[in-house]
């Protein structure tokens, strides 16, 4: 069982639509990611947040928004989406200490389609 | 340029045979991290091996070993006695530098097929 709890596995939502992502762990880690991943490719990053502070921001359009209310939670606020944003959402988490690595725990996902 | 390179998009492999994926790296940064995951169709990603770069050894865990050769940028994964269950998606990953450890560049995958 994965340690990282993704919620909803599968999400159909339309264009004027707002929903949310949620995902927990209870790992401890500090260190907490989204990444969207579309058919046969690999993970693009979006966010990071480290500490509870967003600290990456890869150029993401603001029609999703992170949220990080506690160590153990991170959510992704969805509205206005287009249908090209459906693609599966993956949550990871990491423990970041300088000087060691730390491999990404992934969460099984949400399956977004916008319709 | 790619900082994480796999050329093989598909491999196919007999049952209970070794396999090797590879994955070449590009970074000028003395510390970084390599990572192999397993994506299986459900879509999970799942983590298999790890190697530092000052490691001295390869690393293995279980029947995957990971082939490091610092010297030319390559970390491929090879995986013993092939299982069915080895069907899936395979990235290699790496993270560069200290300061900034929270990054991970993912390669484009290998598609394995164990067949019976």
């Amino acid at each position: 069982d994965t340690e990282v709890t993704q919620t909803p596995k599968h999400l159909v939502m339309g264009m004027t639509n707002k929903k949310s992502l949620k995902c927990e762990q209870h790992m401890g880690h500090r260190a907490m990611y989204w990444y969207k991943q579309k058919a046969k490719k690999p993970p693009e990053l979006m966010f990071v947040y480290s500490y509870e502070k967003l600290s990456i921001n890869e150029s993401v359009p603001s029609r999703f928004s992170p949220e990080c209310p506690n160590s153990s939670l991170l959510n992704l606020h969805l509205h206005a989406l287009q249908p090209e944003d459906s693609a599966l959402y993956l949550c990871a988490s990491s423990q970041p200490v300088q000087g060691k690595d730390s491999p990404l725990h992934f969460g099984n996902g949400t399956r977004l389609t916008v319709t | 340029a790619q900082k994480i390179t796999q050329t093989q998009p598909g491999m196919f492999v007999q049952e209970k045979e070794a396999v090797t994926l590879d994955c070449t790296y590009d970074t000028s940064d003395p510390s970084y991290g390599l990572f192999w995951y397993k994506q299986p169709s459900s879509g999970e990603m799942i983590f298999l091996i790890y190697q530092g770069s000052y490691d001295q050894q390869n690393a293995t865990e279980g029947r995957y070993s990971l082939n490091f050769q610092k010297a030319r940028k390559s970390a491929n994964l090879v995986i013993s006695a092939s299982q069915l269950g080895d069907s899936a998606m395979y990235f290699c990953a790496m993270r560069e530098g200290v300061y900034n450890f929270n990054k991970f560049y993912f390669g484009s995958g290998t598609k394995l097929n164990v067949k019976p």
